[in-house]
């Protein structure tokens, strides 16, 4: 399987702010990487797939890139309600695998 | 609006058998190939079992493989998963997903919380 690593694992940032968190997969999985949003309490909701692409309804601060191994999740000018765990997932080769999440609070 | 809507989830002895089922609505369920995503208590997601649109193909993660059977009742438009011989490592929410192509999970239910304890 394989396996994917998210950093860091958690996150503390001010409104306004611009947040990155990194994603490493095992081996190439040729943009095959989605990114999730998992508010408290609330079940997962995708945000990009296909490395950068929005999904619908998205807000555009959030963007996503990379390529190879390396893949990152961008949020620009943090708001209050983005505080949430966001897990990366590579569907590029069978089984799906999560990355162990990234939890993000408010400083 | 895609809505998916878990339930028959609780608390369940070890070794006993629980099912969960999912009704969609908002979406031509028929079209869809289906998932269920588990996670554990404070702890990440998991991939558990796949459906492809029509029940044709079944896929399972490698530790609920002969214990698990994920099925659709497209008529009804409604999901399951029958999970027997259950283990307290399979305590968990599970979330009903709906699977936009190579497992990619596009929309999901609310979750149920299956406990597995004596």
């Amino acid at each position: 399987d394989i396996q994917m690593t998210q950093s860091p694992a958690s996150l503390s940032a001010s409104l306004g702010e611009t947040v990155t968190i990194e994603c490493r997969a095992s081996e190439d999985i040729y943009n095959g990487l989605a990114w999730y949003q998992q508010k408290p309490g609330k079940s997962p909701q995708l945000l990009i797939y296909n490395a950068n692409s929005l999904h619908t309804g998205v807000p555009s601060r959030f963007s996503g890139s990379g390529s190879g191994t390396q893949y990152s999740l961008k949020i620009n000018s943090l708001q209050s309600e983005d505080v949430a765990s966001y897990f990366c997932q590579q569907y590029y080769n069978y089984p799906p695998t999560f990355g162990g999440g990234t939890k993000l609070e408010l400083k | 609006e895609v809505q998916l809507v878990e339930s028959g989830g609780g608390l369940v002895q070890p070794g006993r058998s629980m099912k969960l089922s999912c009704a969609a609505s908002g979406f031509t369920f028929s079209n869809y190939g289906m998932a269920w995503v588990r996670q554990a208590p404070k702890k990440g997601l998991e991939w558990v079992a796949y459906i492809s649109y029509d029940g044709g193909s079944t896929y399972y993660r490698d530790p609920v493989k002969g214990r698990f059977t994920i099925s659709r009742d497209n008529a009804k438009s409604t999901l399951y998963l029958q999970m027997d011989s259950l283990r307290s490592e399979d305590t968990a929410t599970y979330y009903c997903t709906t699977d936009s192509g190579y497992l990619l999970f596009a929309y999901w239910g609310q979750g149920t919380l299956v406990t597995v304890s004596s």
